[in-house]
């Protein structure tokens, strides 16, 4: 069986305040991917990232960046230099290389004041 | 289309009626999945279909739900009987192949409320 645990469930910062969005999983399969999703106000998901489980290389996208730990089944989205925009609820999602369906996790709602 | 388009947007209904919600995925997309999201919940999967194969009904919360995918594209999600614990937003996606690890692309949901 598969689980996703975003421990977090609201953050609360100021604009320009670095924050992350933790996620950790299990799954007894050595093939895996892992997903970032954002989901604004507007209520549509959005894709943000995908990560396969073989590949631990730390990516960076403008003021966005994760951090792949298989060692701790961790998969953490960090935000820098937050802005009132970022504002949404943020999903990760684990699914393993036979699986037919996304595994997520119950989001994590983040609230950037200005 | 360009994207995932489900409708209605919102639906409003009186317990004990039927609804039908409906999805169209993106064009060549394989694998078309139904998720519901209870106010401030995360995503419940409900349903998958791939391809031509029989789908996957496993995480339909009761038989007064079922969906049907025709012709391999559009899909209608029907709740029969409804009740008040139903109202949510239901999510469809789809995706190209998710056995290659590709991402689903949703739609905007339907926003379905049971008074």
């Amino acid at each position: 069986a598969q689980k996703v645990t975003q421990a977090q469930t609201e953050i609360s910062v100021v604009e320009k305040e670095d924050v992350t969005l933790d996620c950790v999983y299990e799954t007894r399969d050595t093939t895996y991917y892992l997903f970032w999703y954002k989901q604004p106000p507007s209520g549509e998901l959005v894709f943000l990232i995908r990560r396969n489980s073989f590949d631990e290389q730390n990516e960076i996208s403008g003021r966005y960046s994760w951090n792949f730990q298989k060692s701790t089944s961790s998969f953490n989205f960090t935000i820098t230099a937050s802005q009132v925009v970022d504002s949404a609820v943020y999903f990760c999602a684990l699914i393993n290389n036979a699986g037919n369906m996304l595994t997520f996790g119950g989001g994590t709602r983040l609230m950037v004041k200005p | 289309g360009a994207g995932v388009s489900q409708s209605p947007s919102n639906k409003v209904t009186e317990k004990g009626k039927d609804v039908e919600l409906r999805c169209d995925p993106i064009s060549g997309h394989t694998a078309l999945y139904w998720y519901r999201q209870s106010l401030g919940q995360g995503l419940e999967f409900l349903i998958y279909f791939q391809g031509n194969s029989a789908p996957d009904k496993s995480g339909l919360p009761s038989d007064r739900f079922s969906a049907e995918r025709t012709g391999g594209s559009v899909s209608t999600l029907t709740i029969q009987r409804t009740q008040q614990e139903d109202s949510a937003v239901y999510l469809c996606a789809s995706s190209q192949d998710i056995l290659a690890g590709y991402g689903y692309t949703f739609g905007s949901g339907t926003r379905l409320t049971v008074v």
